[in-house]
């Protein structure tokens, strides 16, 4: 069971916007740590989509967007295409754990 | 800048296997590591870090005692040994660098694959 949490898949037509979700605790996003995103395509290495809840790394679109609230965490897509079709991992630090947390891993699917 | 791993191979439970990642296009020793395994239909879980110098090492807390993290600087490379392996770690293992003014893991090698069976 993954620390923090996200919906198995999200999906949308061409264009629209879709949200993920990563919902942790007060011992890791609510205690102010990172929240990082990676894309992971089938049989590639991940990659770094956003660093520092909302910052995104050069080569990145910017329809993708970060964003983080109390114990929770957002990626947002804005005008979907069928490239981004990908897993997506929220990524922070927990303090009870003292070590690096995934989160559970989220599908889009691109209608 | 490129992160290649290696070693993955097929085991029997119980064995041990060294993992190694070579690095290249980066000064290494500027960078602290990480290594984070996806087992098969399941999502990424972190392994272990270790920083630039090696004086901060971190395990997962599951996999303390088996799993030790080291690093040569001299040759630009990231180890993992995984001892008394079990059917469970099976797993594609990544290694990956530490952002360098953050704490993302910025970098990912495409990953070796142990498979653990008898």
């Amino acid at each position: 069971q993954s620390v923090l949490t996200q919906p198995p898949s999200v999906s949308g037509a061409p264009g629209q916007r879709v949200t993920i979700s990563c919902t942790g605790s007060n011992s890791n996003i609510g205690a102010g740590y990172d929240v990082h995103w990676y894309q992971h395509l089938p049989g590639r290495a991940p990659k770094l989509f956003i660093f520092g809840d909302r910052y995104r790394p050069s080569g990145v679109p910017d329809r993708f967007s970060g964003s983080k609230s109390g114990t929770s965490a957002s990626l947002t897509i804005t005008g979907l295409q069928t490239e981004d079709e990908a897993d997506y991992y929220c990524q922070s630090y927990d303090s009870t754990l003292s070590g690096y947390v995934f989160g559970s891993g989220t599908k889009v699917t691109v209608l | 800048v490129q992160l290649v791993e290696s070693g993955g191979d097929l085991v029997q439970p119980g064995t041990s296997l060294r993992l190694s990642c070579a690095t290249a296009g980066f000064t290494f020793d500027d960078f602290g590591m990480h290594w984070v395994r996806q087992s098969p239909g399941k999502g990424l879980e972190w392994v272990s870090h270790i920083s630039w110098n090696s004086g901060t090492i971190e395990y997962a807390d599951s996999l303390k005692g088996r799993f030790t993290v080291s690093r040569d600087n001299a040759k630009n490379s990231l180890y993992l040994e995984i001892r008394s392996l079990r059917v469970e770690d099976t797993a594609l293992y990544y290694c990956a660098r530490v952002g360098g003014t953050n704490t993302a893991f910025d970098i990912w090698g495409q990953g070796t694959m142990v498979t653990v069976s008898s």
